[in-house]
This record gives C-alpha cells, sequence and structure tokens, in this order.
C-alpha cells in the first residue's frame, strides 16, 4: 500500500537558521498538508497546498514559513529562520480530495529540534 | 473556527474490556469526523471515520458514534488488547475547509 514519505526523520539545527523538510504524497492525491505536533500536545494544521498554491492555512503559518511543490513528486515546507518554539514534530500528509476522499494520510514525521 | 475538546485524557482498562472516549465539537458545519491511532514515535493512522450524515459506523471491535444535535462523538473499542495501548486522536473537519481540527489525544493503556 502506498505512504507519504518525509525526510530526514530527525533534523538538528541552530536558532535562527533555515531548514527543509521534505516529503512524498502518495502519487495519486492532489491535496498536500503540513501539521506540527509539539510533544505532548495535539496535532495543530499549518496549511493546505492545491493546484501548486496554498489553499489554507492557520495563524501558525506565518511569513517565516513557505511550502513548494518542486518537482513532481515532492512537497517541501521550510522555515526561514528557525526558533527554540519551532521545535516539534512535523507531519505532512496528503489526499486524494473530494467529498468522498477526505481521509489524510500521514507522513512518519520529521523531529525539528531547535538549539 | 473549530474547537474539539477530547475526554479522558489518559484511560486504562483490563485487557478484555471496552473503552470509550469521547470528543465535543464547536462547528456546527463540521462534516467529517475521523479518529486516528498514534503509537510512540510513530504516523497517526486512521482507524475509523464518520461522516455527518450517518449516526453510527462499526468496523470489527472499533465503533463510531455521532450526535449531530449535541455536537459529540464518541470512539468505542471492545474486546481491548495490550496493541491497542496507543494514544488515539479526534478530529473534525467543517465543510468549506480542508484542515482538520485534532483534540488533545487521549493516551489508553490497556493492561494485560
Amino acid at each position: 500500500e502506498p505512504e507519504v514519505t518525509q525526510t530526514p526523520s530527525h533534523q538538528v539545527t541552530q536558532m535562527g537558521q533555515e531548514v527543509i523538510l521534505r516529503c512524498v504524497p502518495i502519487s495519486n492525491h492532489l491535496y498536500f498538508y503540513w501539521y506540527r505536533q509539539i510533544l505532548g500536545q495535539k496535532v495543530e494544521f499549518l496549511v493546505s497546498f492545491y493546484n501548486n498554491e496554498i489553499s489554507e492555512k492557520s495563524e501558525i503559518f506565518d511569513d517565516q514559513f513557505s511550502v513548494e511543490r518542486p518537482d513532481g513528486s515532492n512537497f517541501t515546507l521550510k522555515i526561514r529562520s528557525t526558533k527554540l518554539e519551532d521545535s516539534a514534530m512535523y507531519f505532512c500528509a496528503s489526499n486524494q480530495g473530494g467529498l468522498s476522499t477526505d481521509t489524510q494520510y500521514f507522513g512518519p514525521g520529521t523531529r525539528l529540534t531547535v538549539l | 473556527g473549530e474547537n474539539v475538546e477530547q475526554h479522558p485524557s489518559t484511560l486504562s482498562v483490563q485487557e478484555g474490556d471496552s473503552a470509550v472516549i469521547k470528543c465535543t465539537y464547536s462547528d456546527s458545519a463540521s462534516n467529517y469526523f475521523p479518529w486516528y491511532k498514534q503509537e510512540l514515535g510513530k504516523r497517526p493512522q486512521l482507524i475509523i471515520d464518520i461522516r455527518s450524515n450517518v449516526g453510527e459506523k462499526k468496523d470489527q471491535r472499533i465503533a463510531v458514534t455521532l450526535n449531530k444535535t449535541a455536537k459529540h462523538f464518541s470512539l468505542h473499542i471492545t474486546e481491548t488488547q495490550p496493541e491497542d495501548s496507543a494514544v488515539y486522536f479526534c478530529a473534525a473537519k467543517d465543510t468549506g475547509r480542508r484542515a482538520l481540527t485534532f483534540g488533545s489525544g487521549t493516551r489508553l493503556q490497556v493492561q494485560p
């Protein structure tokens, strides 16, 4: 069964550095998402992406965040200048879209640690 | 926006007993309610979901019920097994949005 994949599994960075988290959604899916989960807390929506543009974003997704689909398979989340509070697990998800296909499939996550 | 409350935060049951986890939501426009199971260090995995046009859905030992009037939905796990031990998250999605809003999670511990 196809799965969403993410790289790296763990990223350690210094405060103020830029990081890029990578995701490969399921191949026939049209909608892509990023969520984050701070340790011990709930999963929070960041952004959704469809047809090469952001379709929805949360208050968390401010100017330091950006997303891109640089080619036909990858979907990336860039954090421009990382802060300590950006430390979290970042999950990518995808789905086909449409009323009968709301199910979102999650990747294994990237644990981001900002020092 | 949508707000999802989930209870209890932790639940310990004996193997073979039933477990019930409850969620309430605030946005009456929400029409899709999935439940995810997350084992330690792993991805959230969908275990069951329900749409607002049905009141109950069952899949083997797992069932979900939805009360649209009261705006709450529940996960029921019967004949629990140690491998059911995990964190369970409920979520809700508004008709006009793509984002899932998650509850705070329930840590279920099934004692052998």
